[in-house]
């Protein structure tokens, strides 16, 4: 069964520093991998996705992820936080082996300090 | 283009009562999905839909959750009796069509707290 881990359940970081955000996963075949955000009071919505090609995906707000197989991780980052950026991240990892389900992470908090 | 549409937005029931959600789906999607998501972890699916059939509800205690698209557009998801460990928030997803490729839209969730 597929499995995702996001091992830091909160982040602080200063408004304009870097932001790196920890995934593994765990499956046996070749997983396509998401990164959502959730805001507060917010549904979720899609950052960035990975199915193949280019390990460096580009996605929305400046975010972007690097998908490196031998470690089993998709790591998130930005170059350069904004205060909006305060939110739940998810990481989650889909299969068509796995009929199509997405499995999410626990998700990392992120708290931005002005 | 509107968003996936749910209400109520909170709900506070005690246990062993019965509750109903409501979610309507971006216009045209074919894919609809249910999750909870428990406080601290993240989205678990319970029940998808393609059209009005049931995809994979391996995950919904049948026991006292059900779920219905009859006219393959809104869909009801349904606890009844509930108990304290349903607390959580509900959330409906839709897709275009099925499959991993497709991205899911989010609605807003229904929060639920049993008492």
């Amino acid at each position: 069964a597929q499995s995702v881990t996001q091992p830091d359940i909160h982040i602080t970081v200063s408004e304009g520093a870097s932001l790196e955000l920890r995934c593994n996963y765990s499956y046996g075949a070749t997983p396509y991998l998401f990164w959502y955000v959730q805001s507060p009071g917010q549904g979720l919505q899609l950052l960035l996705k990975y199915f193949s090609g280019d390990t460096l995906v580009q996605g929305i707000k400046g975010f972007e992820a690097e998908f490196k197989r031998s470690q089993s991780s998709f790591n998130l980052r930005k170059p350069s936080v904004h205060w909006s950026d305060a939110a739940e991240y998810f990481c989650a990892v889909g299969a068509w082996a796995a009929g199509n389900k997405l499995t999410f992470g626990g998700g990392t908090r992120v708290l931005v300090k002005p | 283009e509107a968003g996936v549409a749910q209400s109520p937005r909170y709900k506070i029931i005690e246990k062993r009562q019965s509750v109903a959600f409501w979610c309507n789906p971006i216009s045209g999607h074919a894919t609809l999905y249910w999750y909870q998501q428990i406080l601290g972890q993240g989205p678990k699916l319970l029940i998808q839909f393609q059209n009005n059939g049931v995809v994979d509800d391996s995950q919904l205690p049948k026991d006292r959750f059900s779920a219905e698209r009859l006219k393959g557009v809104d869909s009801t998801l349904k606890i009844q009796p509930a108990k304290l460990e349903d607390s959580a928030v509900y959330l409906c997803a839709s897709s275009a069509l099925a499959g991993v490729g497709n991205e899911q839209f989010f609605g807003p969730g229904t929060r639920l707290t049993v008492l």
